[in-house]
């Protein structure tokens, strides 16, 4: 079963700010099934980036994502307001893995 | 538009099982498999199966396996995920999600949230 580990735990950035989050994985994952959620207290997860580096509808394009093999990027270029959320990578093989999260703090 | 309806709050004694619902619009049913996903308070989100639509396929979540069962009516165009043999640990909102056919999720139920207490 793949473990998916994200770092740091915490972000602690300002508007402005660019942030880099990371997103390592136990063993190689395909490009295609690499993705990035966000969520907001009391909502649920919101669809960003799918195969690695694809935006989904509607993502500005601060929002970036890249990596191959076991490492694997989310970048926001220039954190606005509604930015500050907590951010999760997951792959998609037959099931679902969640990493364990990155809270973006202003 | 896309819009993934859940069932309203439940509160349940260890023991009892529980049955959520997600009702779906706005897209052709048939088309997109169905995730569950779950959050503990304070928690990340845990994976919990899926149902493809089209021959109603199942996979679920090791850990949870044999307690949990995923359904569908596609007359109703409507998603169950039952849970039984609850504990205390259970307590969590859950989620339901449709699959975006690109391995994703890309449309999220509001959450249910499910309290097993004695």
């Amino acid at each position: 079963e793949i473990v998916l580990t994200q770092s740091p735990g915490t972000l602690s950035l300002s508007p402005g700010d660019r942030a880099t989050l990371s997103c390592r994985a136990s063993r190689n994952v395909a490009s295609p099934y690499l993705a990035w959620s966000q969520q907001k207290p009391g909502q649920a997860p919101r669809l960003l980036i799918y195969g690695t580096s694809s935006r989904a509808t509607g993502i500005p394009d601060r929002f970036s994502g890249s990596g191959s093999g076991t490492d694997f990027t989310l970048t926001i270029s220039r954190l606005e307001p509604e930015d500050f959320a907590v951010y999760y990578c997951h792959e998609y093989d037959s099931s679902l893995t969640f990493g364990g999260g990155t809270k973006v703090e202003t | 538009q896309v819009k993934l309806v859940q069932s309203g709050a439940e509160v349940k004694k260890p023991g009892a099982s529980v049955k959520i619902s997600c009702k779906a619009s706005g897209y052709s049913f048939n088309l997109y498999a169905i995730h569950w996903v779950r959050q503990a308070p304070g928690q990340g989100l845990e994976w919990l199966g899926w149902i493809s639509m089209g021959n109603g396929d199942t996979k679920y979540s090791q850990k949870l396996q044999g307690r949990v069962t995923i359904t569908r009516d596609t007359s109703a165009s409507t998603v169950y995920l039952d849970l039984s043999r609850l504990r205390p640990g259970d307590s969590a909102v859950y989620f339901c999600s449709r699959d975006s056919n690109t391995k994703a999720v890309d449309y999220w139920g509001q959450g249910t949230l499910v309290t097993v207490s004695s």
